[in-house]
């Protein structure tokens, strides 16, 4: 069965500090690996991700992916209250999107 | 272009009753996917669609769920009858298959209560 892993599940931090969120996955037919940020709505697309070891950046925000371990990592460096929501991820095989639960990232000043 | 739009916003209902979910997807795209995200489960998908036809109705949790695709422009998810355990927000997104990734659009969502 396809799945998608997302640790930690929740986590709290200081204005400032950086993280790090983690995404595992086991799909069959894997063709990429999307981030989404979730405030208190739809989910916004961040990352799309189809080759191991590029990483992407946006601002502060940054992901990897490894194909061969199957997992990718976002960090979000210097964190401002505005990135506190939920990061999900989702593997795309060759038709849909299979998401993860999240993390919650709760950034306090 | 206006992105997905999802009908109603929010939608209060009683034990029971029929609810009916609608969604535009955005033109041109070929796949449109239906959503529900609890606290508990996250974000599952349902069903979708490729060209109109449903293609894995597999998420789909019971024979209450139906969901239509009468032409590339409108879907709708109906629910009947309705129980408590059906309240969840209900996203409906869509893409386009040529581009790669195949990302998906997703649109305001719609929170259903059952009462």
């Amino acid at each position: 069965e396809d799945k998608v892993v997302q640790s930690p599940l929740s986590l709290v931090v200081h204005e400032g500090d950086t993280v790090t969120l983690n995404c595992s996955y086991e799909v069959t037919n894997f063709r990429s690996l999307l981030w989404y940020k979730q405030e208190k709505k739809a989910p916004t697309f961040l990352f799309m991700l189809t080759s191991s070891g590029i990483e992407k950046k946006s601002g502060r925000l940054s992901s990897i992916l490894d194909k061969k371990e199957l997992f990718s990592i976002l960090n979000i460096t210097a964190t401002q209250t505005g990135d506190s929501a939920v990061y999900l991820c989702a593997a795309y095989n060759t038709d849909k999107l299979i998401f993860g639960t999240g993390t919650r990232l709760q950034v306090f000043p | 272009d206006a992105g997905v739009i999802q009908s109603p916003r929010h939608e209060v209902t009683e034990m029971g009753q029929e609810v009916t979910l609608r969604c535009k997807p955005i033109s041109g795209h070929d796949y449109l996917f239906w959503y529900r995200q609890t606290m508990m489960r996250g974000l599952e998908l349902l069903i979708y669609f490729n060209n109109n036809v449903p293609i894995d109705d597999s998420g789909m949790p019971e024979d209450r769920f139906s969901a239509k695709m009468p032409n590339a422009s409108f879907s709708t998810l109906k629910i009947q009858p309705s129980e408590p355990r059906d309240s969840a927000v209900y996203f409906c997104a869509s893409s386009l298959a040529r581009l790669a990734g195949g990302r998906g659009f997703f649109g305001p969502g719609t929170r259903l209560t059952v009462l």
